[in-house]
């Protein structure tokens, strides 16, 4: 089975662009969740998304704004951005969201320059 | 709040070794308390996750964590290390925020000698 799946792997942007990153859960999971992770740092909270709907959002700006589609993939957007907003964004799909059974996808690596 | 504490930036030890990496935690009610493992470039792997029940746990890979209410700790152990534990471990703790997220610590870096 195919686990939760990411892309781009990498990608490089310049300071005030915009970049979308996409997330695939595993197959039945309708809940996905998005983390930052900057260098040297712990994963931090960004979205999570079940049945399309935002289920809970952490402490980012606005320029940060997802969505979930029908079939459950979803898309994490970022705007006008930072040099800080280089990092690791990981998604985590799992079955509802209410059991912390989350599943973690490799990651898309942004760099901003 | 809810936050979580790694003390240790990076261990070394000898494969064959044991090993304990400290967590520390700060939540109000009865926390749920999880460790991942991530490899270089990699995601995060679930090693063992504490809801409730029996304070030691036993997870993937031969590790296993105790959860002490009256420290706030979830240590995490393993008697024996192979040169493939070498990693970035992560302590977290599931809280209410609107949604079941997780919170980290800064992670513990493994390097594991020969």
């Amino acid at each position: 089975d195919a686990g939760v799946t990411q892309s781009p792997t990498h990608l490089i942007k310049t300071r005030g662009q915009h970049v979308t990153l996409r997330c695939s859960p595993i197959s039945g999971h309708k809940s996905v969740s998005w983390y930052q992770q900057v260098l040297g740092q712990g994963p931090q909270f960004i979205f999570q998304y079940y049945e399309k709907e935002e289920r809970g959002r952490g402490n980012f700006p606005d320029r940060f704004s997802a969505r979930q589609f029908p079939n459950y993939s979803s898309e994490l957007n970022v705007n006008a951005l930072l040099l800080g907003d280089s990092a690791l964004y990981l998604c985590a799909s799992s079955l509802q969201g209410t059991d912390y059974g989350y599943t973690f996808g490799s990651g898309t690596r942004l760099t901003v320059v | 709040a809810q936050s979580v504490t790694q003390p240790d930036i990076h261990i070394t030890v000898s494969e064959g070794a044991s090993l304990e990496l400290r967590c520390n935690y700060s939540y109000g009610a009865t926390p749920y308390l999880f460790w991942y493992v991530q490899s270089p470039g990699q995601g995060l792997q679930l090693l063992l996750k504490y809801f409730s029940g029996d304070t030691l746990v036993q997870g993937i890979k031969g590790f296993e964590a105790e959860f002490k209410r009256s420290q706030s700790s979830f240590n995490l152990r393993k008697p024996s290390v192979h040169w493939s534990d070498a990693a970035e471990y992560f302590c977290a703790v599931g809280a209410w925020a609107g949604a079941n997220n997780l919170f980290f610590g800064t992670g513990t870096r493994l390097t594991v000698i020969p």
